[in-house]
């Protein structure tokens, strides 16, 4: 089983829907929890990080974090074309090595 | 604000070559990684730095070295690039505390080897 899974996409929504994106983990040393965008042609960047378990808000994008089930999600609501792009999952050990460990990536597409 | 460069965007070389790719950062970032990144696979750790002229090996590191000898400046070498080593490459860094599972990556090198 790999560490980090997350959900196969490509994903295409049209405009305003509600996105829902998807990981699984194994490992249960992992306490922090991240998203990150990547546009085309860009390197990723942090969208929103969790520590431990819990939600988290930000504008239209709602993390949660569920440890007993080693699951996490990331909500877009009202989704717009401009959230078009790869969204990835990481996740890190608290105290361990600074290395994340990255889910494979779902593309998400946007249809105004 | 951070920024994480990298020496070219597009890089064609042909099998057998040495390759280098060059990354900066100019934030002061203690660690600085090498990934590379493949549809279907995902971002994959190929080395990583937590320090000036150290190194540790990450999941990938088969036929890449690295060289880390300032801190700012992060190297991955391909010592005979191969067709497949054809690939996204991207250089990433981070703080060593506080916001370090925030990594600023660079915008990547398409490597290309005929």
């Amino acid at each position: 089983q790999k560490e980090v899974e997350q959900d196969p996409g490509p994903l295409s929504v049209p405009e305003g829907a509600i996105v829902s994106l998807n990981c699984t983990y194994s490992n249960s040393a992992f306490q922090y929890f991240m998203w990150y965008r990547q546009y085309s042609r860009k390197g990723p960047e942090l969208l929103m990080y969790t520590y431990s378990s819990g939600n988290k808000e930000d504008g239209r994008f709602t993390a949660q974090v569920d440890k007993s089930s080693k699951y996490i999600s990331l909500f877009i609501r009202d989704s717009q074309p401009s959230d078009s792009a790869t969204y990835l999952c990481a996740m890190s050990a608290a105290g361990g090595s600074e290395k994340l460990v990255f889910g494979k990536g779902m593309k998400l597409t946007v249809n105004p | 604000d951070v920024k994480v460069t990298q020496s070219s965007r597009y890089l064609v070389k042909r099998t057998g070559e040495k390759v280098f790719l060059e990354c900066v950062q100019d934030m002061d970032h203690e660690n600085m990684f090498w990934y590379r990144q493949d549809p279907g696979l995902g971002l994959r750790l190929i080395y990583f730095s937590y320090d000036v002229k150290m190194k540790e090996k990450g999941d990938i590191p088969e036929g890449y070295s690295v060289s880390r000898e300032k801190k700012e400046r992060f190297s991955l070498i391909l010592e005979s690039a191969s067709t497949n080593q054809t690939s996204m490459y991207l250089c990433a860094s981070s703080r060593s505390s506080g916001r370090f599972y925030e990594q600023y990556f660079g915008p990547g090198t398409r490597l290309t080897v005929t």
